[in-house]
């Protein structure tokens, strides 16, 4: 089990470029969860999955936010048109809900955002 | 909603003192409760849960944390804390949903500083 990947670890990108992250979850986990934060601050959810559904969606996902995970397996978050307040470590994490003793969140090692 | 307090932003401890670190929460149920660790460059680290049963919770190393239900408080405690305990420290706190659990909310996290 070689734990949550995510892809870029590290992201330049000028204001109003899109940009995309890619997670890889626990391969048996099926919930994989979003989460950014940033400097000084603890992780903010954004959006959870439970195998390909989309199931909750934070009030911090703007409309040019969006993410997916088609197979239910990895999943990509899209920023469009990113803004400077953008910047932040997007992570991500997995779990797997067989009971509740498989509630733990797993986290990647995060994406980190700079917005120029 | 539910919140997460973590009153202290930095605490300072000497190397084989003792350690409390504060956590209070809002949720209106039984809340599932986690203290997650930091090291600079790395990811979230799962130190101990709480989901229901003893009160007092045993994590890995060495920590520990008391859920009291009349105080709405998940404190951490380790009786000597070592060099390499320097870290960020997150409290969270989720909600079950459909069998799995929701999107976790963070506190804003304690730096911890050991002297030597």
């Amino acid at each position: 089990d070689t734990g949550v990947s995510q892809d870029p670890r590290h992201k330049i990108t000028k204001r109003g470029q899109n940009v995309t992250f890619r997670c890889d979850p626990i391969s048996e986990h099926n919930r994989l969860y979003w989460y950014r934060q940033t400097l000084g601050q603890g992780p903010e959810f954004l959006t959870y999955f439970q195998n390909e559904a989309q199931l909750e969606k934070s009030r911090l996902l703007s409309d040019r936010f969006s993410a997916e995970r088609p197979k239910g397996s990895f999943s990509t978050l899209e920023i469009q048109r990113t803004e400077q307040g953008d910047s932040a470590m997007y992570l991500c994490a997995s779990s797997y809900d067989r009971d509740r003793s498989s509630y733990e969140q797993y986290f990647g090692p995060g994406t980190r955002l700079t917005v120029t | 909603a539910q919140s997460v307090t973590q009153p202290d932003i930095h605490i300072t401890v000497s190397e084989g003192a003792s350690l409390e670190l504060r956590c209070n929460y809002s949720y209106g149920a039984t809340p599932y409760l986690f203290w997650y660790v930091q090291s600079p460059g790395q990811g979230l680290q799962l130190l101990l849960k709480y989901f229901s049963g003893d009160t007092l919770v045993q994590g890995i190393k060495g920590f520990e944390a008391e859920f009291k239900r009349s105080q709405s408080s998940f404190n951490l405690r380790k009786p000597s804390v070592h060099w390499s305990d320097a870290a960020e420290y997150f409290c969270a706190v989720g909600a079950q949903s459909g069998g799995g659990a929701d999107g976790l909310t963070f506190g804003k996290g304690t730096h911890l500083i050991i002297q030597p």
